[in-house]
């Protein structure tokens, strides 16, 4: 079973395109985090979530935009797209049993995005 | 603000060498370790963790252990194999999230 999966994996697109990517996990963690690696393998958290509540927006653009309709999905909208933004981006989450406490961490598999 | 530096890469070793991956990290409070493994075309694993001072973690003959003397959380290995190569990441539990480290690719050679 795939604790934690995304959709899709690759992502070919042109600039000024609208695009979401979808994220699932199966674990009924409360937290679920979007990351952005870039091609140097940098990891920057972008968002994270806890029961559906908005807790991390780090400098991303408007552009991006996260939607939790639920506490086991994250999904990752992205208008207007640019060439910076290929990257590859990850979604994650984590129990978190204790407010303010960093619990491990499960990632899913990535979604690899190429803006043309 | 919370940080944590790693030794920048890429190693590459032969088969069976020793492994040192550095890590050191800001020390506010007394935040959670991690080490995360990510393979080839896939997403982090967990590799292994330490939640206080003086703790060690281990797993698949990797060892690192939670230094707050040095601040230190330091990925070792006696004996390495091809199957190891990977980017290696140090982290940190910060405010609501973790801080990542730059990575350090490793490289084994047979």
């Amino acid at each position: 079973d795939t604790a934690v999966s995304q959709t899709p994996k690759y992502l070919v697109t042109q600039m000024g395109n609208d695009k979401s990517i979808k994220c699932e996990q199966n674990l009924g963690h409360d937290t679920m985090y979007w990351y952005k690696q870039d091609s140097k393998k940098f990891l920057k958290i972008m968002f994270s979530y806890n029961n559906k509540e908005l807790i991390i927006n780090e400098t991303v653009p408007n552009r991006f935009s996260p939607k939790s309709p639920d506490k086991a999905h994250l999904n990752l909208h992205i208008n207007s797209l640019e060439l910076g933004d290929s990257a590859v981006y990850f979604c994650a989450s984590s129990l978190d049993k204790l407010a303010g406490t960093i619990d491990t961490q499960y990632f899913g598999p990535g979604t690899r995005l190429t803006v043309l | 603000g919370d940080s944590v530096t790693q030794m920048e890469g890429p190693v590459t070793l032969s088969e069976e060498a020793f492994l040192t991956i550095n890590c050191t990290y800001t020390a506010t409070g007394y935040p959670s370790l991690f080490w995360y493994v990510q393979y080839p075309g896939e997403g982090l694993q967990l590799l292994l963790k330490a939640t206080k001072a003086d703790d060690k973690g281990s797993n698949k003959g990797f060892e690192a252990t939670y230094r707050k003397e040095t601040t230190s959380f330091h990925l070792e290995k006696g004996s390495v194999q091809v199957s190891d190569s990977a980017v290696y990441f140090c982290a940190r539990g910060g405010s609501e999230k973790l801080v990542f480290g730059k990575g350090t690719k490793l490289t084994v050679n047979p």
